[in-house]
């Protein structure tokens, strides 16, 4: 099992630019997420889907879409890229008991 | 707003010395698990805790959840160079929703 993947590692943008930044996992979790972690704040809940076509906002969601059309990816939307989104991005799947894993983060640097 | 706080920030002890950190949240939690992060890589869960006053171990590594469910703490006997790291702790939201909260995390140095 790949566990979960997420593409790319390192991104750069201009401010204004979109992207999707990739998630997948091959564990068959119903639920996925996405966090961000930037110095001294800790992982902040971005999105959150508890199965497919079913998404929720978490604490920070503004400028970031998700969509979850399969178990298997939850791609993250970032529709017009700001300074303020400049971090390290991590996807994750999970079980219903409150266990969680991690992929290995895509850096996001916007200028 | 649920809040999570992680003590001490930073530690640095020497190789074989033991060590505690703390997560206290301002709610209770329906369930605590606690992760390890190294650099340039995703958080590994530990444990995962739900029923108060539960206590887990996992090698050197204890885990004790509080009574009250708004504690719980993590012990390592003997540190070795090898548990360095960021030990963040993490909560579901009430109710037991998936909308998980994590603590700023306590950044620990192992010196040899």
């Amino acid at each position: 099992n790949a566990g979960v993947t997420q593409t790319p590692k390192f991104q750069v943008l201009k401010t204004g630019q979109s992207m999707t930044l990739q998630c997948a996992q091959d564990m068959n979790h119903e639920y996925m997420s996405w966090y961000r972690q930037d110095p001294g704040m800790g992982l902040r809940l971005i999105h959150y889907s508890v199965g497919a076509g079913i998404t929720d906002q978490g604490e920070v969601p503004n400028g970031y879409n998700v969509s979850r059309s399969t178990t298997e990816d939850f791609p993250l939307r970032l529709l017009s890229a700001a300074p303020s989104q400049t971090s390290v991005y991590f996807c994750a799947s999970g079980t219903s008991s409150y266990e969680q894993y991690f992929g290995p983060g895509t850096r996001l640097t916007v200028t | 707003t649920q809040l999570l706080e992680q003590s001490p920030q930073f530690l640095s002890i020497q190789e074989g010395e033991n060590l505690t950190v703390y997560c206290n949240s301002s709610s209770v939690f329906s369930s605590l698990q606690w992760y390890r992060q190294e650099p340039g890589e995703g958080p590994v869960l530990l444990v995962t805790v739900v029923t108060g006053g539960e206590v887990k171990k996992l090698k050197r590594l204890t885990f004790q959840f509080g009574d009250a469910r708004k504690d719980s703490s993590l012990h390592i006997t003997a540190a070795q160079p090898g548990d360095t790291g960021l030990y963040l702790c993490a909560q579901t939201g009430t109710s037991g929703t998936y909308k998980y909260i994590f603590g700023t995390g306590t950044r620990l140095k192992v010196l040899a």
